[in-house]
């Protein structure tokens, strides 16, 4: 069965831009959780999304957004970006909702703003 | 809030060594605790779970167990190999508004000498 998959692996943008990353999760996972590593900040979550809607959403500001499509791809996306923007975003996916199930992570996209 | 701390790194060691990690949380109710381990350019792995108190986690020669007196979930392994280079990472998952989340700590860098 194949992982879950991130793409673009890496990319560039400039401050003031916008940027749209995709998820997708293994087959039959319904739900898709986003995290952002930075070396200052570790390892922060973004948001949960299960079945199209939105559980949970972490600390961020309103520039990063989200969302689920029906066949449970997932689509995180960051508006006017800043310097400070530039991470490691990692998706990770599960078959539920819920501490029994085993959250498995994807390679990652690269982000730098420059 | 909820939180993890770990051990600062990086540490260093050489094959065969005995390693130790230490990992304390600070969390209302009943967390599951996890350990992930993260390979350079890669996303995280899991690397063993524990979901209540005196559990016992373990994987490839590595286990941590809950410790809710001591709030506790030390990663040992008795013998390390080049192979276990690598950044680990604690963390802690609970249900949050409905979903659950991963809040990691810092991670903690492992170089394994030959």
């Amino acid at each position: 069965k194949a992982g879950v998959t991130q793409t673009p692996r890496y990319l560039i943008k400039t401050r003031g831009q916008q940027v749209t990353l995709s998820c997708s999760p293994i087959s039959g996972h319904r739900s898709v959780s986003w995290y952002q590593q930075t070396p200052g900040q570790g390892l922060q979550f973004l948001f949960e999304y299960f079945s199209e809607t939105q559980r949970n959403k972490g600390n961020f500001p309103g520039r990063f957004s989200g969302r689920q499509f029906s066949n449970s791809r997932s689509e995180m996306n960051v508006s006017t970006l800043e310097l400070g923007d530039s991470a490691l975003y990692l998706c990770a996916s599960s078959l539920g909702q819920g501490l029994r199930y085993e959250q498995y992570f994807g390679p990652g996209t690269r982000l730098t703003v420059t | 809030g909820d939180s993890v701390t770990q051990m600062e790194g990086p540490v260093t060691l050489s094959e065969e060594a005995f390693l130790t990690i230490n990992c304390t949380y600070t969390a209302t109710g009943y967390p599951s605790l996890f350990w992930y381990v993260q390979y350079p350019g890669e996303g995280l792995q899991l690397l063993l779970k524990a979901t209540k108190a005196d559990d016992k986690g373990s994987n490839k020669g590595f286990e941590a167990t809950y410790r809710k007196e001591t709030t506790s979930f030390h990663l040992e392994k008795g013998s390390v190999q080049v192979s276990d280079s690598a950044v680990y990472f604690c963390a802690l998952s609970k249900i949050y508004n409905q979903g659950g989340k991963l809040i990691f700590g810092q991670g903690t860098e492992l170089s394994v000498k030959p």
